[in-house]
């Protein structure tokens, strides 16, 4: 069965850090998209960037990249120099042609 | 561009109402889905429609259902609710498909009393 794993349940950073947060899944299909989206506490799902499985380079988006690796099946988020209002829930999310799922959430608390 | 719409933003029923929310996805998108999020269940994939036909569904009772119009906008309605679908409901714009990027709509917070 697929699945979404998202092992920090919370994390913590410093402003003008980096942070990662990880994603790992779990699917036997050979074609899929990987998603990572930012929910504030308002709840609007804010979509930050997107990997194909056929994809070579790592997905680049402002201050996010995505750092995908095949093999392991993990799809790690990278925040580049936090900022406050980065301060959210993040879901790393898989569809494959019929599926969406989405993985448990990280929050993460940006500290002045 | 201007961003999806979901109404009504908060709503309270009560145990064996039925309950519409509407959602009118962003401008020239065809495909709309819709997704339950509750703390015990995470987001959970409830049904996807393009061009006026169910693409693609999640595993929910026959108590979710769901349209959409010839203009894209779709609703959603879940009968009989029950105490458990207390949840925001988010509408997304964009395919559920592997490389369609799916944008959110501000979701409507549903509690039934």
């Amino acid at each position: 069965a697929q699945k979404i794993t998202q092992t920090q349940p919370g994390m913590f950073v410093q402003e003008k850090e980096a942070v990662t947060l990880d994603c790992t899944y779990d699917t036997s299909d050979q074609s899929y998209g990987l998603f990572w989206y930012k929910q504030p506490s308002s709840g609007e799902m804010i979509f930050l960037i997107y990997q194909g499985s056929y994809d070579e380079q790592n997905a680049t988006e402002g201050r996010y990249s995505l750092n995908f690796q095949k093999a392991r099946k993990s799809a790690n988020l990278v925040i580049s120099a936090s900022q406050l209002g980065d301060s959210a829930m993040y879901f790393c999310a898989m569809k494959s042609y019929d599926k969406v799922i989405f993985g448990p959430g990280t929050s993460l608390s940006v500290i002045p | 561009k201007a961003g999806v719409t979901q109404t009504p933003r908060y709503l309270i029923k009560t145990r064996g109402q039925q309950v519409t929310l509407s959602c009118s996805p962003i401008s020239g998108h065809r495909s709309v889905s819709w997704y339950q999020q509750t703390p015990g269940q995470g987001l959970q994939f409830l049904f996807e429609y393009f061009s006026e036909t169910q693409r693609n569904k999640g595993n929910f009772p026959g108590r979710f259902s769901g349209r959409q119009f010839s203009n894209s906008r779709s609703e959603m309605n879940v009968s009989t609710l029950e105490l458990g679908d207390s949840a925001l409901y988010l509408c997304a714009s964009g395919g559920s498909r592997e490389k369609e990027t799916q944008y959110f709509g501000p979701g409507t917070r549903l509690l039934v009393l």
